[in-house]
């Protein structure tokens, strides 16, 4: 069965650069989740989504963060204009339940490098 | 706020012995707890999650205990095997409310 699926793996840019992560689900899961990755801060959600509507977007960081999910298999998390201080491992996930307190399907996850 | 921390950032074990990894959770409130494995250059994968109504769950070769008393939990896996090693995180949330989770305590088996 195919996971989630990111891309791209790696990015590399300039800062100041529009920067967009794309995540498919797996199909039948209902809600999706986006995740930030640095060994500063851990693990963080940023916003997740239940049949395609965002629902708690509280751990984005700022308004240069935007996402959003135009169908059931495919959302992007956008950063715009991007930051040094952005660089991480961005993961999505999804799951079946509905809820953030239920087991997660992780992709590999998008490293995001900004110079 | 919620915060989520485990009590030891590494853990070297002997492959076939057990090992254990400790996790503490601040908020009283969290009704729901999970365990993640994340191997290097992949994303976390499900271990095992636990409910607040249980302080015991088994898996295969995993165990998460749960008490609610100190607000601690472990993950217990039996006869550590060289796949095992990668880094392990808890998470604890509330219904309806974000999940936290912890720094990641990185397992490393030894032949």
């Amino acid at each position: 069965d195919a996971g989630v699926i990111q891309s791209p793996r790696h990015e590399v840019t300039e800062m100041g650069q529009e920067v967009t992560l794309r995540c498919k689900p797996i199909s039948g899961h209902n809600s999706l989740f986006w995740y930030r990755q640095t060994m500063m801060r851990g693990l963080e959600l940023l916003i997740y989504f239940n049949n395609n509507v965002p629902i708690d977007d509280s751990g984005m960081p700022e308004d240069r963060f935007s996402a959003k999910m135009p169908n059931a298999s495919f959302s992007t998390l956008k950063i715009q204009p991007s930051e040094p201080r952005d660089s991480a491992v961005y993961f999505c996930a999804s799951s079946s339940g509905g809820s953030v307190n239920q087991p997660q399907h992780f992709g590999d996850g998008t490293r995001l490098s900004i110079l | 706020g919620e915060s989520v921390g485990l009590h030891l950032p590494t853990l070297s074990v002997q492959e076939g012995d057990n090992s254990i990894i400790n996790c503490a959770y601040s908020n009283s409130a969290s009704d729901y707890f999970i365990w993640y494995k994340q191997e290097s250059g992949k994303g976390p994968q499900f271990i095992i999650d636990i409910r607040s109504n249980m302080d015991k769950r088994q898996g295969q070769r995993v165990t998460v205990l749960l008490n609610k008393t100190v607000k601690h939990l472990s993950l217990q896996i039996a006869a550590t095997q060289p796949g095992d090693s990668a880094v392990y995180f808890c998470a604890a949330g509330r219904e309806n409310n974000d999940m936290r989770f912890g720094a990641g305590t990185r397992l490393t088996v030894k032949p």
